[in-house]
């Protein structure tokens, strides 16, 4: 079974700097998805970036952007420039692409940002 | 286009009781998850349909079902309400199953005493 682990609970950052929220996931296939998805105050669960394992070159998402490390099983969301619409709570989740996983998601326990003015 | 819906957003129910909620996914996904959040086990999967047949199912109790219609709303159902089972649910749809990228509803929080 996969795990997806994100290690900060909590994280903050000034408006307008950049921060670095963590994940890292232990599975044993080669084929996967990961994604980070942003849920504010409202719960609505939004899809920030996507990652296909196969791809070397890490997403990126106008102020977002990935640092996945395949062999590290690492998975780490950027946010530049943040904003104070950015702060929500972040989960990063996995699915894998076998056919018989279907769209099942598996996430991490997700890293609470807040957005200092 | 419009985004997915569940209903109702809020509902109360007491122990022993059973509920249904609803899910209307974006109109041509025809994979709709169901997802409960606790704030003690986080984000859990509870099932997953795709047209109309149930193709994945997560480690909850018989109490919980599901069923997707030939419209591909879907409904879950949770009979024998536990205190436990307060908690946000939240519906996911994609358009081509395991393929897609998953677009989720606003949720129903449920509360149960």
């Amino acid at each position: 079974a996969q795990t997806v682990t994100q290690s900060q609970p909590e994280m903050s950052v000034q408006e307008a700097e950049t921060v670095t929220l963590s994940c890292t996931y232990d599975t044993s296939e080669s084929d996967y998805y990961l994604f980070w998805y942003k849920q504010p105050p409202s719960r609505q669960m939004i899809l920030v970036i996507r990652q296909e394992a196969y791809k070397q070159q890490n997403a990126t998402e106008n102020r977002f952007s990935v640092n996945f490390q395949k062999a590290a099983k690492s998975f780490s969301l950027k946010i530049s420039d943040s904003q104070l619409g950015d702060a929500a709570m972040y989960f990063c989740a996995y699915r894998s692409a076998k056919e018989t996983s279907g769209s099942r998601l598996t996430f991490g326990e997700g890293t609470q940002l807040t957005v200092n003015p | 286009k419009a985004g997915v819906t569940q209903t109702p957003r809020y509902l109360i129910k007491t122990r022993g009781q059973q509920v249904t909620l609803s899910c209307s996914p974006i109109s041509g996904h025809r994979s709709v998850s169901w997802y409960q959040q606790t704030p003690g086990q986080g984000l859990q999967f509870l099932f997953e349909y795709f047209s109309e047949t149930q193709r994945n199912k997560g480690n909850f109790p018989g109490r919980f079902s599901g069923r997707q219609f030939s419209n591909s709303r879907s409904e879950m159902n949770v009979s024998t309400l536990e205190l436990g089972d307060s908690a946000l649910y939240l519906c996911a749809s994609s358009f081509r199953g395991s393929l897609g990228e998953q677009y989720f509803g606003p949720g129903t929080r449920l509360t149960v005493t």
